[in-house]
């Protein structure tokens, strides 16, 4: 199992342009997250989705689009970028049975709006 | 809103010497994750805790549940240089949101 991958590993925009980060995980798991971590910093949830179909706002979703039409891919859009979303973008998946649902965590996406 | 705060923010030790990092909500917790992130790397999960006053064992690393269910804490006996990194707790505040803390950054000298 490769876990969860995301593209690209690195970006650099400039102000106003648009992107999608991907995000695929291939453990079957019904929860997928997306959060942001600005340099020395916590981390922030963006969106998450608890299922095909099924997206719901974090803290910070302003800025930020997401869909998840199948259970494996979870992609986050960027409409306008802008200085303040330079940061690093994490995608996260669990399997949640309300019991254990600890978070596998993609390898990060590095991301400088200029 | 709901915030979920870790002291210390950085703690240097000397290695063979404990650390230890605390976790403080706003609010009562379903449950806590602990996890780990090496410099330049992602978070790796550590452990969950779920039950008011729990205490949990990982080898040198100990975890407990506060009995309000809004703090926690992670012990670490005898630092490494291998458990240099930032550990974050994560608490669980809704069905499925997830409030990460603040962070603590641990740096062990040699």
């Amino acid at each position: 199992n490769a876990g969860v991958t995301q593209t690209p590993k690195f970006r650099i925009l400039k102000i106003g342009q648009s992107m999608t980060l991907q995000c695929t995980q291939d453990m079957n798991h019904n929860y997928m997250y997306w959060y942001r971590q600005d340099p020395g910093m916590g981390l922030k949830l963006i969106y998450y989705s608890v299922g095909a179909g099924i997206t719901d706002k974090g803290e910070v979703p302003n800025g930020y689009n997401v869909s998840r039409s199948t259970t494996e891919d979870f992609p986050l859009r960027l409409e306008l970028a802008a200085p303040s979303q330079t940061s690093v973008y994490f995608c996260a998946s669990s399997y949640s049975d309300r019991g254990l649902n600890e978070q596998f965590f993609g390898p990060g996406t590095r991301l400088t709006v200029l | 809103g709901q915030q979920v705060m870790q002291i210390p923010q950085y703690q240097h030790v000397q290695e063979g010497e404990d650390f230890t990092t605390y976790c403080n909500s706003s609010t009562t917790l379903s449950n806590i994750q602990w996890y780990k992130q090496r410099p330049g790397g992602h978070p790796v999960f550590l452990i969950q805790l779920v039950k008011s006053g729990e205490v949990k064992k990982q080898k040198r690393l100990t975890f407990q549940f506060g009995e309000a269910k809004k703090n926690s804490s992670l012990h670490i006996t005898a630092t490494q240089t291998t458990d240099v990194g930032t550990y974050f707790c994560a608490g669980l505040t809704g069905t499925y949101k997830y409030i990460f803390g603040t962070g603590t950054r641990l740096k062990v000298l040699a």
